[in-house]
């Protein structure tokens, strides 16, 4: 599976939008981008995933460069209830393998 | 959506006791699930793929014989803690497969269990 790479810390303000990168420049042709979240102490949690197109769901968007080599996921009116550890995940294997993520600090 | 009921949420047990943490599937039918510890301040790592029916798959540098995974049902797959020291104090989750392979949303995870072993 392809590694990704995120900074490890960013803060929003809320009612603002977070933008949240992922580099994975190693990415193959058939492999999937996935983002999830864990809030504090709790499971992670799914939000979005995508092949090539943009995507949107009610939770966010997710933007995939043209080359594939990058994404970013878009929470378009953070709340303080966002704030968790955003983790980008690639790969089209039957198993997650999660990398160290992105902490969103949402503040009032 | 698809719930992942995982029990207990904590438990403290003594050093060299075994514990055992459930992950059940409440409105699916869950062929894999799948184990990940997880170490304060640190991402989640798997530690095994367990089917139903057969043996589980353990990652590289998980001792499979302290870490019993039983997958009996397609709804329940146990993890088993033999001899508990307190290094194995950790945050423990499970993951369910809604069978959609491999696309993410078909993942649904537990809340996790903390276990504390003194």
């Amino acid at each position: 599976d392809a590694k990704t790479t995120q900074p490890t810390s960013m803060d929003c303000a809320e009612g603002r939008a977070a933008n949240l990168p992922c580099n994975h420049s190693t990415i193959s042709g058939n492999e999937y981008v996935y983002w999830y979240r864990q809030i504090h102490s709790q499971g992670p949690q799914y939000i979005i995933h995508g092949l090539k197109n943009n995507e949107t769901n009610e939770m966010a968007s997710l933007i995939i460069t043209e080359d594939r080599k990058s994404s970013t996921l878009i929470l378009p009116h953070a709340t303080l209830r966002d704030t968790a550890v955003y983790y980008c995940i690639v790969g089209d294997t039957d198993k997650l393998i999660f990398g160290t993520g992105t902490r969103l600090q949402v503040f009032p | 959506g698809a719930v992942v009921s995982q029990h207990p949420s904590w438990v403290i047990c003594k050093s060299g006791t075994s514990v055992k943490i459930e992950c059940r599937s409440l409105d699916f039918q869950a062929t894999t699930m799948f184990w990940y510890r997880q170490f304060p301040k640190q991402s989640l790592m798997l530690m095994a793929t367990s089917n139903e029916g057969s043996k589980a798959t353990y990652e590289q540098g998980v001792e499979k014989d302290k870490f019993l995974i039983n997958h009996a049902s397609l709804t329940l797959s146990t993890l088993t803690v033999t001899s508990a020291h307190p290094e194995d104090s950790s945050f423990y989750i499970c993951s369910a497969s809604t069978g959609q392979g491999a696309y993410g949303e078909g993942y649904t995870f537990g809340s996790g269990t903390r276990l504390t072993v003194v």
